[in-house]
């Protein structure tokens, strides 16, 4: 199946500094999907992503759609310890031919650790 | 805000025992969902469910696995005969329609299943 990779697996930051990750495929994704998951909580989507290109703000969240359509990073800017989680990518997987019914594809998660 | 309510949040079963996890989807959603992560791991598709029928299910979503619409608010994961390896959280999901700006839909906070 379509897989999607996320890079780096953990980052430890201080605070005050700003993050980048990223998330590509060997496939294309005709959408992207950033979510961020609290410890013991279900993942809560911080910004969507649509069209090649694409550039996104939420806050001090940026996101954008790479016009290969494989891959899309993430920033955070000015992180404070509430910025603290894992941050999953995810999309819809392309379907053969068939009706998709709105499943998603995760990538394996950034850990972020902000020291204050 | 709406939310998805998942009940139990921590259920204990012993291996071979049936469990029945619990979820209320957002009032008027129309697609849902359930996903499960193991401990340390992405989050996994398992099942959508639509017009009281599975649209789409993943290979892990075996004949151990049942999904219900009792009735017009609940939604249901039956596991038959529960195994160690089933110990995860799983997570519901609704979401209202199906359009193409509408991929980001809602997680509940899930449910921890421990197998002993």
């Amino acid at each position: 199946g379509q897989q999607l990779n996320q890079s780096p697996q953990s980052m430890f930051i201080q605070e005050g500094e700003d993050v980048s990750m990223n998330c590509t495929s060997s496939s294309i994704f005709n959408t992207w999907l950033w979510y961020k998951q609290d410890p013991g909580e279900g993942p809560v989507l911080l910004i969507a992503l649509y069209k090649a290109g694409e550039l996104t703000s939420n806050g001090r969240l940026t996101a954008q759609f790479g016009i290969t359509r494989k891959d899309s990073f993430l920033n955070i800017s000015a992180s404070i310890p509430s910025d603290v989680g894992i941050y999953f990518c995810a999309g819809p997987p392309q379907n053969a031919g068939g009706t998709s019914y709105g499943k998603l594809t995760f990538g394996q998660g950034t850990i972020l650790t902000v020291h204050p | 805000e709406p939310e998805v309510t998942q009940t139990p949040s921590h259920q204990v079963t012993q291996m071979g025992q049936e469990v029945i996890l619990r979820c209320v989807p957002i009032s008027n959603h129309l697609y849902f969902y359930w996903y499960r992560q193991i401990l340390g791991q992405k989050v996994e598709f398992l099942v959508s469910f639509y017009n009281n029928e599975i649209s789409e299910k993943s290979e892990i979503f075996d004949d151990q696995f049942s999904v219900e619409r009792p009735d017009g608010s609940n939604f249901t994961l039956k596991i038959r005969s529960t195994k160690l390896e089933d110990s995860a959280m799983y997570f519901c999901a609704s979401r209202r329609q199906l359009s193409k700006a509408n991929y980001g839909y809602t997680f509940g906070s899930g449910t921890r299943l421990t197998v002993v």
